[in-house]
Parts: C-alpha cells; sequence; structure tokens
C-alpha cells in the first residue's frame, strides 16, 4: 500500500534562513506524481510544488525546490529565505497516476508544522 | 486563490443529524474529490467524481454518500452523524489522469464540521 512518512511533527527556523522538511514514501508503482501542499491555519491546502517520478531534474517554484531522490524514496522539501508567512503545516502528498486505476486519489503524510522566528 | 469554493465554511450539528456539504470545482476540472481531516492529520480520502459518478472510495462508510452535478459542481452528504465525524472537510478539482502538466489539485478552504 502506499504510504507518506514525515517523522518532523514541528520545526522551527529563523527568518531568513533555509530549512529542509523530510518526506519519504512507498509505492509500488512505477508511475507517480508527489506533492507539497501548505495548509495554514485557515485551512485551505494550497498547491507548492509538484515532482513527476520520471521527472529527471528536481522540480522548483520560486523559493521551494524539491529534493528528490527515487532510489531512496525521498522527496524532502527546501524553502529558502523563510518568511514570516512561512508558518504553516506542510504536508507531503503523493498522487496514482497509474493507468490501470479507474480513479486517482491524493494520499497525505501527517504533516509538519513549521514556525519562523523573527 | 484556486478557484475552489466550499459552502458553508463552519457547521455546528448534533448526533444523529444529517449534513450536506457544497464544492464548486475549478473551472474546466471535471475530477472531484473529497477528504477528511481530523484535528492534527492529513487528510483522508473520502471518495471521488468524475462525469456525475463516483469512480473511487476511500475506507468510509456508506452514510457518506455524494453528487456530481453537470456543472462539475458536487455535494458531500453525511447520515446518521456521529461526534468523530467532526473533521475539516476539504474538496479538490483537478483534471482527469495524463491532462495536466502538473496534475495537481486545487483544494477549496474546506467546511469545518463540528458535530456535538
Amino acid at each position: 500500500a502506499q504510504k507518506i512518512t514525515q517523522t518532523q511533527p514541528g520545526m522551527f527556523v529563523q527568518e531568513k534562513e533555509a530549512v529542509t522538511l523530510d518526506c519519504t514514501y512507498d509505492t509500488s508503482d512505477q508511475s507517480y506524481g508527489l506533492f507539497w501542499y501548505k495548509q495554514p491555519s485557515s485551512g485551505e491546502m494550497i498547491f507548492l510544488i509538484y515532482q513527476g517520478s520520471y521527472d529527471e531534474q528536481n522540480a522548483t517554484e520560486g523559493r521551494y525546490s524539491l529534493n528528490f531522490q527515487k532510489a531512496r524514496k525521498s522527496a524532502n522539501l527546501v524553502i529558502s529565505a523563510s518568511q514570516l508567512g512561512d508558518s504553516a503545516m506542510y504536508f507531503c502528498a503523493m498522487r496514482d497516476q497509474t493507468r490501470e486505476t479507474s480513479y486517482d486519489k491524493v494520499i497525505f503524510g501527517p504533516g509538519t508544522s513549521l514556525s519562523v522566528i523573527p | 486563490e484556486t478557484g475552489v469554493t466550499q459552502s458553508p465554511t463552519h457547521l455546528i450539528k448534533t448526533r444523529g443529524q444529517q449534513v450536506t456539504l457544497r464544492c464548486s470545482s475549478q473551472s474546466g476540472h471535471n475530477t472531484v474529490s473529497w477528504y477528511q481531516q481530523a484535528l492534527g492529520q492529513g487528510p483522508q480520502f473520502i471518495f471521488q467524481y468524475y462525469r456525475e459518478e463516483e469512480n473511487g472510495r476511500g475506507n468510509f462508510p456508506p452514510r457518506f454518500s455524494g453528487l456530481q452535478f453537470p456543472n462539475y459542481s458536487s455535494e458531500l452528504n453525511v447520515n446518521a452523524l456521529e461526534l468523530d465525524d467532526s473533521a475539516l472537510y476539504l474538496c479538490a478539482s483537478s483534471l482527469p489522469l495524463g491532462r495536466g502538466a502538473a496534475s495537481e489539485a486545487f483544494f477549496g478552504q474546506g467546511t469545518r464540521l463540528t458535530v456535538v
């Protein structure tokens, strides 16, 4: 069964510093997509970055980059130059893209709470 | 903003009652998924609708049901509410597999349901 593990329940980072949020995943599928979402206290799940299993280069979106190590099944999120507004819950997630299934669902990890300190 | 809107934003119901939550998907997205997020946990997949039919379900009992309409908006219905149903309910719209550059799911702001 597919599973996402995030081993850091809570993280602190100094403003303007970089931080890495860990994520490992387990799947037997060859084709899958990995995502990171940010969830502020308001509740909305905000899409940050996507990495396809066949993408050879690590994904980047502004201050967000994804350190994808396929052999180790890890997809860590790196946030550079942290800002106070980055304080939120961060979820690593995986979407099954296997065409044999009639539907796709997103499986989420338990999340990491990030606090940015002034 | 994602273009996915959910209503209501907050709701309080009594155990045993029924509730209907609503979701309008992002323009062009014909696939809608519902998730339940209990306090302190990641979202759990409830079910997905594609072209007005349920085409996938997670580990939730039949008292969780849904609908999708021709305009791709969707409803989540929960009958015989239990205290453990208290959670944030998230709706996500997406393109079918293989039709999006990133294939990400866009989420609404959620409906916070409290069962007392």
